[in-house]
């Protein structure tokens, strides 16, 4: 079975400093892995998604995120933070279910604070 | 771009009334939709997956016959809470996925909070 560990349910930063958010994976395939953004009261917005293709994953607002197959990783950073990235942040496997059907398995999430 | 909407936003009711939530793609059609549950401070809980047409799938531990999941034509799919609990009270979210450029793409609604009193 697919899954998603979220290391660090609260992370804060400086406003202008690296935001590093960590993500491992477990996996018996090759996994398709996603990052998404919560804002408070709102759904979820795609920030990037690795399939397979590039390890380095380039996302909306400057975020990234290198796929490291060696270190079951898939972690996401950004250069550097604005006070408009404050956000819950999920990573996601896509797992198979069965019957040709595939789901979305989401980690605990993980609160970044900015500091300004 | 792909726009999930969900309908309402938000909504208050007492205990023991049912309570519909409406989930649509506005400019595509999805053939899944998923419908997950989130409690404060905690991750996605897929609840149901719904195939247009056809019943929906539910996961282990969630009430069928609690959480109705109608998926009537290829842009909406409705839950109905059935006799609502304050153990019900939680952000709903819906899914809806569309294969496009040879891959399944998954879109999110702006979710429903429900309060039960």
């Amino acid at each position: 079975a697919q899954s998603v560990t979220q290391l660090g349910s609260h992370v804060s930063v400086s406003e202008g400093a690296l935001v590093l958010l960590r993500c491992n994976y477990s996996s018996s395939v090759p996994p398709y892995l996603f990052w998404y953004v919560q804002y408070p009261n709102q759904g979820l917005q795609l920030l990037l998604k690795y399939t397979s293709a590039a390890t380095l994953v380039k996302g909306i607002n400057d975020f990234e995120a290198e796929f490291k197959k060696s270190e079951t990783s898939f972690h996401l950073t950004k250069p550097s933070a604005h006070m408009s990235d404050a956000a819950e942040y999920f990573c996601a496997v896509r797992a198979y279910s069965g019957a040709g059907s595939y789901q979305l398995t989401f980690g605990k999430g993980t609160k970044l604070s900015v500091i300004p | 771009g792909a726009v999930v909407s969900q309908h309402p936003s938000w909504v208050i009711c007492k205990s023991g009334t049912s309570v519909k939530i409406e989930c649509r793609s506005l400019d595509f059609q999805a053939t899944t939709m998923f419908w997950y549950r989130q409690f404060p401070k905690q991750s996605l809980m897929l609840m149901a997956t719904s195939n247009e047409g056809s019943k929906a799938t539910y996961e282990q531990g969630v009430e069928k016959d609690k959480f109705l999941i109608n998926h009537a034509s290829l842009t909406l799919s409705t839950l109905t809470v059935t006799s609502a609990h304050p153990e019900d009270s939680s952000f709903y979210i819906c899914s809806a996925r569309v294969f496009r450029s040879e891959a399944y793409e998954q879109y999110f609604g702006p979710g429903t909070r429900l309060t039960v009193t």
